[in-house]
């Protein structure tokens, strides 16, 4: 099936300060790509929607000045949470669409702690 | 809107016992179904799908029928495995919308030896 990565797996970063995630597909172009966060057992959040060459529909909710998404191409998104602070502190995960088929794929997911 | 209800865990059994995950999903038109699964420390892996009515879907020994009657669609395995210990996730895609998916809560499997 198809591949998608992030990078890095986990980040470790001190309160105040910014961190970018990127997510890849390897094998497909993805148009569509999604951004969840899940928090400790429990289910996946979705945070945004992110389209190539426009910009990212956020969740209600979301802060869209905190959380920075960029679809710059069609294999790779990246969101970059700005001003961490300790509850930003999550398992990041991110998603594409391979538009035949309709299905989602999801990276491995990127733990994000904030000290 | 649409949503995803899947029954509580964790669920603990004995290796080679018989598996049920509760499944049912409330939503508009005519939506995807999946299981996924999520190891410890790693992100979701489909583990299967049905996209209409009566459809089966199924994997690794596990199977899942599209229900549409009862708007359910339950997690099966004969026989888990200590292998299997993992959270299930339930979710829907919905046809109608530009393919978000929701998930239901989970459901943490344990099996023992």
């Amino acid at each position: 099936g198809a591949v998608v990565s992030q990078h890095p797996s986990w980040v470790i970063c001190k309160s105040g300060t910014s961190v970018k995630i990127e997510c890849r597909s390897l094998d497909f172009q993805a148009t569509t790509m999604f951004w969840y966060r899940q928090f400790p057992k429990q289910s996946l959040m979705l945070m945004a929607t992110s389209n190539e060459g426009s910009k990212a529909t956020y969740e209600q909710g979301v802060e869209k000045d905190k959380f920075l998404i960029n679809h710059a191409s069609l294999t790779l998104s990246t969101l970059t949470v700005t001003s961490a602070h300790p509850e930003d502190s999550s398992f990041y995960i991110c998603s594409a669409i391979i538009p035949i088929g309709n299905e989602q794929f999801f990276g491995p997911g990127t733990r994000l702690t904030v000290l | 809107g649409d949503s995803v209800t899947q029954m509580e865990g964790p669920v603990t059994l004995s290796e080679e016992a018989f598996l049920t995950i509760n499944c049912t999903y409330t939503a508009t038109g005519y939506p995807s179904l999946f299981w996924y699964v999520q190891y410890p420390g790693e992100g979701l892996q489909l583990l299967l799908k049905a996209t209409k009515a009566d459809d089966k879907g199924s994997n690794k020994g596990f199977e899942a029928t599209y229900r549409k009657e009862t708007t359910s669609f339950h997690l099966e395995k004969g026989s888990v495995q200590v292998s299997d210990s993992a959270v299930y996730f339930c979710a829907l895609m919905n046809s109608g919308g530009y393919q978000k998916v929701t998930f239901g809560t989970g459901t943490k499997l344990q099996v023992i030896p």
